[in-house]
């Protein structure tokens, strides 16, 4: 069974911190990883998509890694500010599957401090 | 660019109830569209996909259902609501192929309470 694991649940950091987000994947066969980033009460937007040839993709503050030999990713947000304060989703595409394609893992919600 | 208009955006509603959200877009022609659930603290969960007018894949058994009665317009509907319905119903456009690096775009949005 696909499955996408994210950890932690939910992190608080102070503005202007780093921190690193995880993702565990066992989606098969593996076709892209994506980081999306959703407010509260709204939809989520995205943020990067990574292939499997990708190891580091980044997006403004946003750094996204791929290790596909372990089934591993990360999202680094370098000095956080407060609009940084959203759940962090991270998805794979399977490359077979014509429909549900997409498996969704529950999230990382980041909470940025003054 | 394409946009994404879902209504209502809040809903609260009583069990054995109808429902009916609806998912109107702009800006493109003949897209794929999507139906997800997003359960407090869970993955979203891909409930319907559209590739065409009346055309509608089901992913999960449930007692909901789902319409494209036109190319832009994607409806997402109940004849009687369970307490389980309740969630965050998220419409969104598929724009190139997902299995590559094709984009999905989010609605904000409906949220339904069911009590």
């Amino acid at each position: 069974k696909n499955q996408v694991e994210q950890s932690p649940q939910s992190l608080i950091i102070l503005e202007g911190k780093n921190c690193t987000l995880q993702c565990n994947y066992t989606v098969s066969p593996f076709s892209n990883l994506r980081w999306y980033k959703q407010d509260t009460g709204r939809g989520p937007v995205s943020l990067t998509i990574m292939t499997f040839s990708e190891n580091t993709k980044s997006n403004g503050r946003y750094t996204a890694t791929l290790d596909a030999d372990t089934k591993q990713s990360s999202l680094h947000i370098t000095a956080s500010q407060l609009s940084d304060s959203a759940s962090y989703i991270c998805v794979v595409s399977a490359a077979d599957n014509a429909g549900n394609m997409l498996t969704f893992g529950g999230g990382t919600r980041l909470m940025v401090k003054p | 660019s394409q946009t994404i208009h879902q209504w209502p955006a809040t809903l609260v509603q009583p069990v054995g109830s109808p429902l009916s959200l609806e998912c109107t877009v702009e800006g493109t022609s003949n897209p794929n569209l999507y139906w997800y659930r997003q359960a407090a603290g869970r993955g979203l969960q891909l409930l319907f996909y559209s590739v065409g007018i009346g055309q509608i894949s089901s992913e999960v058994p449930q007692n909901l259902s789902a319409s494209r009665p036109q190319d832009r317009q994607f409806i997402l509907s109940s004849k009687k609501l369970l307490l389980s319905d309740s969630g965050f119903y998220l419409c969104a456009i598929g724009q190139g192929s997902l299995r590559n690096t094709g984009e999905l775009f989010f609605g904000e949005g409906s949220r339904l309470t069911v009590l």
